[in-house]
């Protein structure tokens, strides 16, 4: 079975602070995927990454901004925290580039608070 | 627009009784997946099913069962007899061929069965 593991369940930091959120996957997919969701909201898509170093931006992206130095591991960096960030944030991952319409697999998530 | 839609925000039944989860979706490609996610309360988006656009068959899978319909674009989802177990919020996701590996999610449905 597909592993996706989020380094925090809950979070609470302070506004301005510099965020790190983690993700890491245990099937060697090269796509992985940060969304946030809210209440009545669903989930909206902050980045996306194909492979390592690579990053697209997707629907809400402002704010945010990503890492993906190892194939395994995509990284969420809230660069100076705010109020409206708070959420929850998940990490996802699916099958190898060219194949497309694959299931993404998710973590279980991460609960955002900014004081 | 939302290229996903799930009208039924909250729903509740009594267990035992069928529920069904409605999905409306909107796209160009004649080529793209469907698919159905359940989030139950600890949070874990699990997948459930995939349907890819040139298969309209309908798929049962114990007490679930999915409706594709193309001439109303819609993927409706069915749970027969439900049970307390069966609570939580479900999840429609749209992927195209034109954008590849990138979701688009509906609002979720929050399903309370009510022993």
């Amino acid at each position: 079975d597909v592993k996706v593991t989020q380094s925090s369940r809950y979070l609470v930091k302070r506004t301005g602070e510099k965020v790190f959120l983690e993700c890491v996957q245990d099937m060697d997919h090269e796509n992985m995927f940060w969304y946030r969701q809210d209440p009545g909201l669903g989930l909206r898509l902050i980045y996306f990454s194909y492979d390592v170093k690579m990053k697209e931006k997707g629907d809400i992206p402002e704010g945010y901004s990503v890492s993906r130095e190892k194939k395994e591991r995509f990284s969420l960096i809230l660069e100076s925290a705010s109020t409206n960030q708070t959420s929850m944030y998940l990490c996802a991952s699916s099958h190898p580039q060219g194949s497309w319409g694959q299931p993404q697999h998710f973590g279980d998530g991460t609960r955002l608070s900014i004081l | 627009a939302q290229k996903v839609t799930q009208a039924q925000t909250e729903i509740s039944v009594v267990e035992k009784e069928d529920v069904t989860l409605d999905c409306v979706y909107e796209t160009r490609d004649t080529t793209y997946y469907l698919f159905w996610y359940k989030q139950p309360p600890s949070g874990e988006l699990v997948f459930l099913i995939r349907r890819n656009s040139f298969d309209e068959q309908n798929e049962i899978s114990g007490r679930y069962s999915w409706n594709f319909q193309k001439s109303t674009s819609s993927f409706n989802f069915t749970i027969t007899a439900s049970q307390v177990v069966d609570s939580a919020v479900y999840f429609c996701a749209l992927s195209e061929a034109e954008t590849g590996n990138q979701f688009y999610f509906g609002t979720g449905t929050s399903l309370t069965v009510i022993p």
